[in-house]
């Protein structure tokens, strides 16, 4: 069965900085493109980042760009997402999400990130 | 890139039909077919419910059915039943090789 478990959320401070972790299991992690979303709470879906089967390819929301950096070590089976300069406004739960053609047809149950001083 | 725009609530009795407008632009909706539409029960991650505009992976019921027209896409649920109640999100791919959710709509079965 697919799973995706991501870990790593936790309290930080503002302007600090945190790596979140999505382990894979179930499927050939290495051949399918993988994202992270956000949800603030009480609020809606917001499309964080992208990156392609290699980790060539990455893209990125407006609102993280230039502060998070998404990778993927396909020999463990693991995306990840570090997370510098960070906002209140970044306090959230994270879910990864498998790309599939079908869409994001695989998601992670999230880890919460709460940044606050 | 601004969040497409749904409608914040909708609303029937079981056995009616509803349908979700997800409003985007000329860079989103309006030209690509990769709209996907996803169903979250309070306390859930999301659930893929409809891909390329109008496809259901396997599993969906077919009372779950999409379309677009212009740069406006929407999912209608036919036949509502009770554990249709949930907030459902469209999402489109975007001209800067992005992607946008829209706003998110909750559906309250009466």
């Amino acid at each position: 069965e697919v799973q995706l478990v991501e870990s790593g959320g936790g309290l930080v401070q503002p302007g600090g900085s945190l790596r979140l972790s999505c382990a894979a299991s179930g499927f050939t992690f290495s051949n399918y493109w993988l994202h992270w979303v956000r949800q603030a709470p009480g609020k809606g879906l917001e499309w964080v980042s992208r990156i392609n089967s290699d980790g060539s390819n990455t893209s990125y929301a407006d609102s993280v760009k230039d502060r998070f950096t998404i990778s993927r070590d396909n020999a463990k089976n693991t995306l990840y997402l570090q997370m510098n300069s960070l906002r209140a406004g970044d306090t959230a739960v994270y879910y990864c999400a498998r790309q599939s053609k079908y869409g994001l047809d695989w998601w992670g149950q999230g880890t919460l990130l709460t940044v606050s001083s | 890139q601004s969040a497409l725009t749904q409608p914040p609530s909708v609303s029937g009795s079981p056995g009616q039909s509803v349908t979700i407008s997800c409003s985007g632009t000329i860079s989103d909706v309006g030209s690509y077919n990769r709209v996907s539409w996803y169903q979250q029960p309070p306390g859930t991650a999301p659930k893929l419910m409809i891909y390329e505009v109008s496809y259901r992976p396997s599993g969906v019921p077919d009372r779950f059915s999409g379309s677009k027209s212009g740069n406006t896409a929407s999912l209608t649920i036919s036949g509502l039943q009770a554990e249709d109640e949930a907030d459902y999100f469209c999402i489109s791919y975007t001209s800067s090789s992005t992607f946008v959710f829209g706003t998110g709509t909750k559906v309250t079965v009466l």
